[in-house]
């Protein structure tokens, strides 16, 4: 079975760019993460959707930030403007709905912002 | 405030001998723990997980223990191999928050030959 697939794996933009992220679920997983790895801030969650539907997305950021899904086989998530401290590893997940069932990411994005 | 905490940020074992992981944990309502391995420029891979009704699971050389009393879950990997050198990551949901990780910081494996 194909895992996660995540594009493109690496991103390099000046400043003040808009950089768009990818994420490929799953087939037939209903929940779907974005999460951001830094050294100081660790594995943070971003937002997540159940369905398509975005459920909680507390841990954006700032505005310059936005997901989307508009079905359940595609996701993006959307940076504009870009800036420095926005460089980090971006992680994608899906999982099924049902609970204690673990989620599985992709390979991630590495981002990096001049 | 970090709600999952790996205190070690690194640990060095012996070929063939036992290496422990711990997390520290201190909200009361996760339910469900999960241990994620991770190798550079690759994603976290699903390892192990306990629900909270069990104290124990075990899945070949990977158990899962967990001290709810206490809040503290650990991994003991018995025997280590150099293969199992990577970042490991414990994490914990709550079944009233969906399906919502919380991440520990990460403890970097080192198993020599």
């Amino acid at each position: 079975d194909a895992g996660v697939i995540q594009s493109p794996r690496h991103e390099v933009t000046e400043m003040g760019q808009e950089v768009t992220l990818r994420c490929k679920p799953i087939s037939g997983h209903n929940s779907l993460f974005w999460y951001r790895q830094t050294m100081m801030r660790g594995l943070e969650l971003l937002i997540y959707f159940n369905n398509n539907v975005p459920i909680d997305d507390s841990g954006m950021p700032e505005d310059r930030f936005s997901a989307k899904m508009p079905n359940a086989s595609f996701s993006t998530l959307k940076i504009q403007p870009s800036e420095p401290r926005d460089s980090a590893v971006y992680f994608c997940a899906s999982g099924p709905r049902i609970y204690n069932q673990p989620q599985h990411f992709g390979d991630g994005t590495r981002l990096s912002i001049l | 405030d970090q709600q999952v905490k790996q205190n070690s940020p690194s640990l060095s074992v012996q070929e063939g001998r036992i290496s422990i992981l711990n997390c520290d944990y201190t909200n009361s309502m996760f339910d469900y723990f999960l241990w994620y391995k991770k190798y550079p420029a690759e994603g976290p891979t699903f390892l192990i997980s306990i629900s909270s009704i069990k104290d124990k699971n075990e899945d070949g050389r990977f158990t899962v223990f967990l001290n709810k009393s206490a809040k503290h879950l650990s991994l003991h990997i018995v025997p280590s191999q150099p293969g199992d050198s990577a970042v490991y990551f414990c994490a914990a949901s709550e079944s009233n928050a969906g399906n919502m990780l919380t991440f520990g910081g990460g403890t970097r494996l080192m198993v020599k030959p």
